[in-house]
């Protein structure tokens, strides 16, 4: 059975980081493309970055140069790393599985929750 | 970038009610194109993908059609568990999801 278990969330000042994971069962991470999508509270669905299969990693224009992507492939876990985190970063953070390119999000995890304030 | 526009923002309906949800594209996106259900505190939910596939174990009153830049999601006899947001995305150029349709209880 497929799963994605994202934890590390939490509140953090503006300014401050924090590294979200993401464990994932009934798959290979390092076989599929996965993406962070994000949700602030009561809007709507945003991408937020992908790692492909072999590696490559784009952003969002709204995290580029503050966020970075990657996986562990011993642990099967993929991460979040986010620097300077603002206001505006306050979302619900989803770890989402692709498969490979031009495939739909088929399996999503349960979410954690990042409040960035002071 | 590609943007999604989804209409209406907001439908009421009733249980049993035939219910239609437009996406549109800002560019043709082919049949890339995936419809989600959500609902609240929950993770979305793969429902159709490919403009009109329809995701395992999701209930054929489900249908998605369109292609090149129009597209619709439709419902075809509403039933309690479909009262929920549902978003579009296309995944044609990286990825950008449409702003959601809450379906609500008329």
């Amino acid at each position: 059975e497929v799963q994605l278990v994202e934890s590390g969330g939490g509140l953090i000042q503006p300014g401050g980081s924090l590294r979200l994971s993401c464990a994932a069962s009934g798959f290979t991470v390092s076989s599929n493309y996965m993406s962070w999508v994000r949700q602030a509270p009561g809007k709507g669905l945003e991408w937020v970055s992908v790692i492909y299969s072999g590696g490559s990693t784009y952003y969002a224009d709204s995290v580029k140069g503050r966020f970075t992507i990657s996986r562990d492939n011993s642990k099967n876990t993929l991460y979040l790393q986010m620097n300077s985190l603002r206001a505006e970063d306050t979302a619900v953070y989803y770890c989402a599985r692709q498969g490979q390119w031009l495939a739909p999000f088929d399996y999503w995890g349960q979410g954690t929750l990042v409040t960035v304030s002071s | 970038d590609i943007q999604m526009t989804q209409s209406p923002s907001t439908l009421s309906a009733s249980v049993g009610d035939r219910v239609t949800i437009t996406c549109r594209a800002s560019q043709s996106i082919s049949s890339w194109l995936a419809w989600y259900q959500q609902k609240p505190g929950k993770a979305p939910k793969l429902l159709i993908y490919k403009a009109s596939s329809l995701e395992s174990g999701v209930p054929s009153r489900f249908s998605g059609s369109g292609s090149g830049t129009d597209f619709t999601l439709t419902i075809s006899s509403l039933q309690p568990d479909d009262f929920a947001t549902y978003y579009c995305q296309q995944y044609n150029s990286y990825w950008t999801f449409g702003q959601g349709t809450k379906v609500e209880i008329k």
